[in-house]
């Protein structure tokens, strides 16, 4: 059963476009909402978080939107560089000693020239 | 911020044979360590947590385990690998102290 589901598995934005990346949780208890940037044979790494008590987060060109009442949140890239290019994850986990992170399962972002 | 450290960075091993992945973490204590495989093109599989030492839980049966010897080292084995064993393998830790996983550089496994 897929807690976290992301949508589109893959992307393609012209240079200058905007990517938007959407998700949807089940569980109420989530506490925590990041996003993470993938290269190819990389390690993901933290892109930008948010907690259910705010409803948009921006940092740099990179946005989340959440929406708890409806349980999505999204991430928006204003201004997509092919430097953007790569696979993104959303995930989410509730606090506690015992944290594990929820996760999507990806889209992959081509940004073209 | 914390430093993951893992290796090797790519293995090629034949059917049957065993394996030792190993993680060490910098920068912080008593972090929550996990084991995550991820097939090509696919998403992240947690594979096994850690909450300290000797503690080790296990999220998908399979022919893989782990071992936690000390607070900042995560050991993935198989005594015979399978041919399905085949990935990238993520260390990952959360430090006590905040919400944000780091990740190693991965393990890329083809088993032959």
């Amino acid at each position: 059963q897929q807690q976290v589901k992301q949508s589109p598995q893959s992307l393609i934005v012209q240079k200058g476009g905007i990517s938007i990346i959407n998700c949807a949780y089940e569980n109420t208890a989530f506490d925590y909402f990041p996003w993470y940037q993938q290269f190819p044979g990389k390690g993901p790494a933290l892109l930008i978080a948010i907690r259910p008590d705010v409803s948009e987060k921006k940092e740099g060109r990179f946005t989340i939107s959440f929406n708890k009442s409806a349980k999505q949140f999204s991430l928006h890239i204003m201004d997509s560089q092919p430097g953007d290019s790569a696979t993104y994850f959303c995930a989410a986990s509730t606090g506690g000693n015992n944290r594990k992170l929820i996760w999507g399962l990806g889209t992959s972002l081509a940004v073209n020239p | 911020s914390q430093t993951i450290h893992q290796w090797p960075a790519t293995l090629v091993q034949p059917v049957g044979s065993p394996l030792s992945l190993e993680c060490t973490v910098e920068g912080t204590s008593n972090p929550n360590l996990y084991w995550y495989r991820q097939a090509a093109g696919r998403g992240l599989q947690l594979l096994f947590y850690s909450v300290g030492i000797g503690q080790i839980s296990s999220e998908v049966p399979q022919n893989l385990s782990a071992s936690r010897p000390q607070d900042r080292q995560f050991i993935l084995s198989s005594k015979k690998l399978l041919l399905s064993d085949s990935g990238f393998y993520l260390c990952a830790c959360i430090s006590p102290t905040n919400t944000e996983a780091f990740f190693g550089q991965g393990t890329r496994l083809t088993v032959v």
